[in-house]
């Protein structure tokens, strides 16, 4: 099992539509999880961070915490074909508590004009 | 620029070569990561640093490389005796420090070795 999973995609939908991103991971011990962009050729720009369980919302974008279901996600509303690229999802490696981060594979994200 | 700076961004390199990639952080951060790209993979870890000191270094390749953040100066990532499987974006990322802080990544040095 890979520490953090994503649904490598692509994830297609139409502009002005709601993308959703799913991210797992496997250390119960995790305390903080990010949201990166990266756009191809470039490097991963910080969308999101979050730390508790619930929804937290930074203009279009909210994400979402469970700890329980070790499970967080990523809602873009009104998307635009500007926010086409790959996110990455990020965690803490709770257990070491250093702040190096394990991320997900990424998944593409294509939005339609 | 207050970001982080990375250079080269871009380092060509023939097999057996030594490649030097350099990190400077963003002002009013003290903790240095570098991470590696490998061509359609995803980020991976490599070393934490602190000034003068190595955090973590779990996610090294045992052998040809190692890292420095001295008390002045960038950080340095130093591959010895390339070979082309090295070839991939290395990130530096920079945190206020904490468990919690948040990392904000420089703009990467691609490598190619020859």
């Amino acid at each position: 099992q890979k520490e953090v999973e994503q649904n490598s995609g692509p994830l297609s939908v139409p502009e002005g539509a709601i993308a959703s991103l799913n991210c797992t991971y496997s250390d119960r011990g995790s305390q903080s999880f990010f949201w990166y962009r990266q756009y191809s050729g470039k490097s991963p720009e910080l969308i999101m961070f979050i730390y508790s369980n619930g929804d937290k919302e930074d203009g279009r974008f909210t994400a979402q915490l469970n700890k329980a279901s070790q499970y967080v996600s990523l809602l873009i509303r009104d998307s635009q074909p500007s926010d086409s690229a790959t996110y990455l999802c990020a965690v803490n490696h709770g257990s070491s508590n250093t702040g190096k981060l394990i991320f997900g594979q990424g998944t593409t994200l294509q939005v339609k004009p | 620029n207050a970001g982080v700076m990375q250079n080269p961004r871009h380092l060509v390199r023939r097999r057996g070569q030594e490649a030097r990639l350099r990190c400077s952080p963003m002002k009013g951060h003290s903790h240095v990561y570098w991470y590696r790209q490998l061509p359609e993979e995803g980020l991976k870890f490599m070393v934490y640093l602190q000034k003068e000191n190595i955090i973590d270094e779990s996610g090294m390749p045992k052998e040809r490389f190692s890292a420095e953040f001295p008390k002045e100066g960038p950080s340095i990532l130093r591959i010895q005796q390339v070979v082309r499987g090295d070839s991939a974006a290395y990130f530096c990322a920079s945190s206020p420090g904490g468990a919690k802080g948040t990392q904000y990544f420089g703009p990467g040095t691609r490598l190619t070795v020859l």
